[in-house]
């Protein structure tokens, strides 16, 4: 079995700096991987960042960098030079290796971004 | 290319009816994947197809149901509809079944049921 929790419902960030969406996990599988997905008003959900729970080097892509912190079953999202076009809902999720699809997802944190 | 398309975008129900939503992966993938997302919520899995064969469920009641077509297109079909069916269902795809893919969604069937 696999929970995902987002404690952040809603957060804010001044455009141009930094800001941190907080994610725990627990899973039952030893062969997992975590992602960060967003959702912008136009519902189509767009992945941001993929890290392989055997990696230790946090994955990182341009602005978005994540804190993996697998002992605490914890999974941060940064973004730094925060832009308008990230506010969104942003999801935490994991899948198993082998679970043939199947996503379990946080329930998600809004961010807004303020010019 | 193409990306994951889903119709309809918008549909309006009422109880009891029944619903059927389509789902045309991106060209290549063999895996298709459906999600209910409630408003305001995390998105539920459903169902996983790979290569035709059902190999995922989720904790949904025997009136959703699923198949995929030997072009790996997929419909969604539910059954007496609640009210609390009312949500976003989401389709996705990916090349192969298993986790370490990455899934591209679709932008979702909005369904209304009244």
């Amino acid at each position: 079995a696999q929970t995902v929790t987002q404690s952040q419902p809603e957060m804010s960030v001044q455009e141009a700096e930094t800001v941190t969406l907080s994610c725990t996990y627990d899973t039952s599988e030893s062969d997992y991987y975590l992602f960060w997905y967003k959702q912008p008003p136009s519902r189509q959900m767009i992945l941001v960042i993929r890290q392989e729970a055997y990696k230790q080097q946090n994955a990182t892509e341009n602005r978005f960098s994540v804190n993996f912190q697998k002992a605490a079953k914890s999974f941060s999202l940064k973004i730094s030079d925060s832009q308008l076009g990230d506010a969104a809902m942003y999801f935490c999720a994991t899948a198993g290796g082998t679970s043939y699809g199947k996503l379990t997802f946080g329930q998600g944190t809004i961010l807004t971004v303020h010019p | 290319d193409a990306g994951v398309t889903q119709s309809p975008t918008h549909l309006i129900k009422t109880r009891g009816q029944q619903v059927t939503l389509r789902c045309s992966p991106i060209s290549g993938h063999k895996s298709v994947s459906w999600y209910q997302q409630v408003l305001g919520q995390g998105p539920q899995f459903i169902f996983q197809y790979y290569e035709k064969e059902e190999r995922g469920r989720g904790n949904f009641p025997d009136r959703f149901s699923a198949r995929q077509f030997p072009n790996y297109s997929s419909e969604l079909n539910v059954n007496a509809l609640l009210l609390g069916d009312s949500a976003l269902y989401l389709c996705a795809s990916s090349f192969l079944g298993s986790g370490a893919n990455v899934l591209t969604f679709g932008a979702g069937s909005r369904l209304t049921v009244l």
